[in-house]
Parts: C-alpha cells; sequence; structure tokens
C-alpha cells in the first residue's frame, strides 16, 4: 500500500499564482485534513474533510480551497498564491469517525516556495 | 480552543541516556486523546506512542513511554537508550472526541539531537 501520497513534493510559484496540491490515499480512510508546518508553528490545520461530500474550515483557512473529490481524493488550491503561504503543506488521513485513537497517517509533504 | 505546549525547542541527549521531553496541553474535556509524533529530516511524520485519557496506565512502546499526569496536564515522552536514529523533531498532539473529524492540535515542536 502507498499509504498518502501528496504531489508535488516540491514547487516554486510567483505571487498571485495559483496551483492545486493534490492528496490520494488507498487506506479506504474517511477523514481527511490538510495541514501547513512553518518554523516555531508546528502544524496548522488549514482545512478538513470529515467524510465524502463534506469540507470544513480549520484554523488557518483563509487564502486556500479545498475539494473531497471522492473518498480517496482530498485536494487543497491556492488562488492567487502569497509570500505567506511559503511552507510545508502535509496531507494526512484518518480511519472511521469515531475512532477517537487512531492515528493521523500523513504523507511526505510538500515544500511550497511563493516568491 | 486547546493549546498544546512544547518549552523546550531543543533538546540534546548522549548515545544509550535517557531523554525526557515535556508537553503540556489546555483543555476543559475529561476524554482525549494525546499522541506523540516523530518527524525526521525526511520530513515523514510517524507516530511514536499515543495515550488515552481514560487509560490511568502511562503507555509504553518499546524504548518510548509517556507519563501521562492527568490533573496537571502533563503528557512528557521519555525515550530510553537513545539511538543516532532517534535524532528528530518530536510533535506533541492532543485529540478531542468531539465533533465529526476528530482534529489533532499540534505543539510547536522539539528538536532532538543525539550525541555520540
Amino acid at each position: 500500500n502507498a499509504g498518502v501520497t501528496q504531489t508535488p513534493k516540491f514547487q516554486v510559484l510567483k505571487t498571485g499564482q495559483s496551483m492545486t496540491l493534490q492528496c490520494a490515499q488507498d487506506m479506504n480512510h474517511n477523514s481527511m485534513y490538510w495541514y501547513r508546518q512553518d518554523p516555531g508553528m508546528g502544524l496548522r490545520l488549514i482545512y478538513y474533510s470529515a467524510s465524502e461530500g463534506t469540507t470544513d474550515k480549520g484554523e488557518v483557512p483563509n487564502g486556500y480551497n479545498v475539494s473531497r473529490l471522492n473518498k480517496r481524493e482530498f485536494s487543497l488550491r491556492l488562488e492567487s498564491a502569497a509570500p505567506s503561504q511559503t511552507s510545508v503543506y502535509f496531507c494526512a488521513s484518518k480511519s472511521g469517525q469515531g475512532l477517537y485513537n487512531s492515528p493521523l497517517h500523513f504523507g511526505n509533504g510538500t515544500r511550497l516556495t511563493v516568491t | 480552543a486547546q493549546t498544546v505546549t512544547q518549552s523546550q525547542p531543543e533538546m540534546s541527549v548522549q548515545e544509550a541516556e535517557t531523554v525526557t521531553l515535556s508537553c503540556t496541553y489546555d483543555t476543559s474535556e475529561s476524554d482525549y486523546y494525546l499522541f506523540w509524533y516523530k518527524q525526521p529530516p525526511s520530513r515523514q511524520m510517524i507516530l511514536v506512542i499515543r495515550q488515552e485519557a481514560y487509560k490511568q496506565q502511562n503507555a509504553t512502546e518499546n524504548r518510548f513511554s509517556v507519563n501521562f499526569q492527568k490533573a496537571a496536564k502533563s503528557f512528557s515522552l521519555k525515550i530510553s537508550d537513545s539511538q543516532l536514529g532517534d535524532a528528530a523533531m518530536y510533535f506533541c498532539a492532543y485529540r478531542d472526541p468531539t465533533g465529526t473529524a476528530s482534529k489533532l492540535t499540534f505543539g510547536t515542536g522539539t528538536r532532538l539531537q543525539v550525541t555520540l
């Protein structure tokens, strides 16, 4: 099993450009998440999807949109990139609603630089 | 909102020695879940250990154990017989079971160096 796959691994954008980060999981998980990681700030939740067909804002949603395309895929879109969105982005998934002790499974991250 | 605090930005330990990483959290819930994740230079996030708040017994996983003090809202990670491969960022995380998505809130991390 591949687990959680994120593409691309690295990306450089100019201010104002748009792009979509792709995430797919093959573990039949219900819930999926997008986090960003910045130095000294840990991981902060951008958006999440508790189940197919639902999405909700996390702690830092401004400047982002998401799509839960199907149970496997959860994409993150930057419509007009800004330097403040320079970060490492992680997609994660988790099995089963109500299984509160089940861990998040993470992708390997996307390092995004906005110049 | 819940907060998770890791007050040690960096720690260092000699190989084969023991080190304890601190984590405190703030919550008004009585049932919740706590996790430690490891992030080596490869950037991958790896689950180290988990603890359910309703369990009084501290979780252990081989050389990794926790000291869970519910009243003090403290959840420290002890690494015994440290190895070079333990060098990484370590993140403490809290999960509130309310709501549908079981979101995790992370601390800011502790960078662990392991020296010879």
